[in-house]
């Protein structure tokens, strides 16, 4: 039972656009969400995250923006540079609980 | 910032015999730490949960008596995979918070070990 879904498993992008990941949940219990990027052979690293009581999240050129009626989230990447190509990770926890489950990733390829 | 080091990065060996894979925070305490497995192409699964001087608690379909986890310091925590056979073969990565007290706090995680069992 998938429970945190991200179902376009990769993204080409050109540079200097918009990269827009999404990700479903099905558990309305979730109340807490984080992105996490992973580069090849190394683990994933944190790279923002919402609570449910916000609908939007900035932090530089990433945004994550939270639609809790439709248990959907999104990253968006405004400008995508080369270096954002990696697999992206999203994550949801219910606060107080130490479990994170993932979602399947989303493989990012910005091209120059 | 807080860094969680994972060794060893990549090991290879045969069925039957068994691996140790250590985890530890390098700049803060952690009481709990976090082992998950990744498939090709899927998701991190959570096996086990590591506990600072107590047992660890394992996820649902995850056999205890085969990955081995001890945690005796509270910047050190160990997973040994036993009797490994071909279909243990993944990608393990630990994980911790920095503030364990906040659930919020994001998870720090290592650079994972790629174990291969021929």
């Amino acid at each position: 039972d998938q429970q945190v879904k991200q179902n376009s498993p990769s993204l080409s992008v050109q540079e200097g656009r918009i990269s827009i990941l999404n990700c479903d949940y099905t558990n309305s219990m979730f109340d807490y969400f984080l992105w996490y990027k992973k580069y090849p052979a190394e683990g994933p690293t944190f790279l923002i995250s919402i609570s449910s009581i916000k609908d939007k999240n900035e932090d530089g050129r990433f945004t994550v923006f939270l639609n809790k009626s439709a248990k959907h989230l999104s990253l968006h990447i405004v400008p995508s540079q080369p270096g954002d190509s990696a697999v992206y990770f999203c994550a949801a926890a219910i606060q107080g609980a130490q479990k994170l489950v993932f979602g399947q990733g989303t493989r990012l390829t910005i091209n120059p | 910032g807080a860094v969680v080091s994972q060794h060893p990065s990549r090991v290879i060996c045969k069925s039957g015999t068994s691996v140790k894979i250590e985890c530890r925070s390098l700049d803060f305490q952690a009481t709990t730490m976090f082992w998950y497995r990744q498939f090709p192409k899927q998701s991190l699964m959570l096996m086990a949960t590591s506990n600072e001087g107590s047992k660890a608690t394992y996820e649902q379909g995850v056999e205890k008596d085969k990955f081995l986890i001890n945690h005796a310091s509270l910047t050190l925590s160990t997973l040994t995979v036993t009797s490994a056979h071909p279909e243990d073969s993944s990608f393990y990565i630990c994980s911790a918070r920095e503030y364990p007290g906040l659930s919020n706090s994001p998870l720090h995680f290592g650079n994972g070990t790629r174990l291969t069992v021929t």
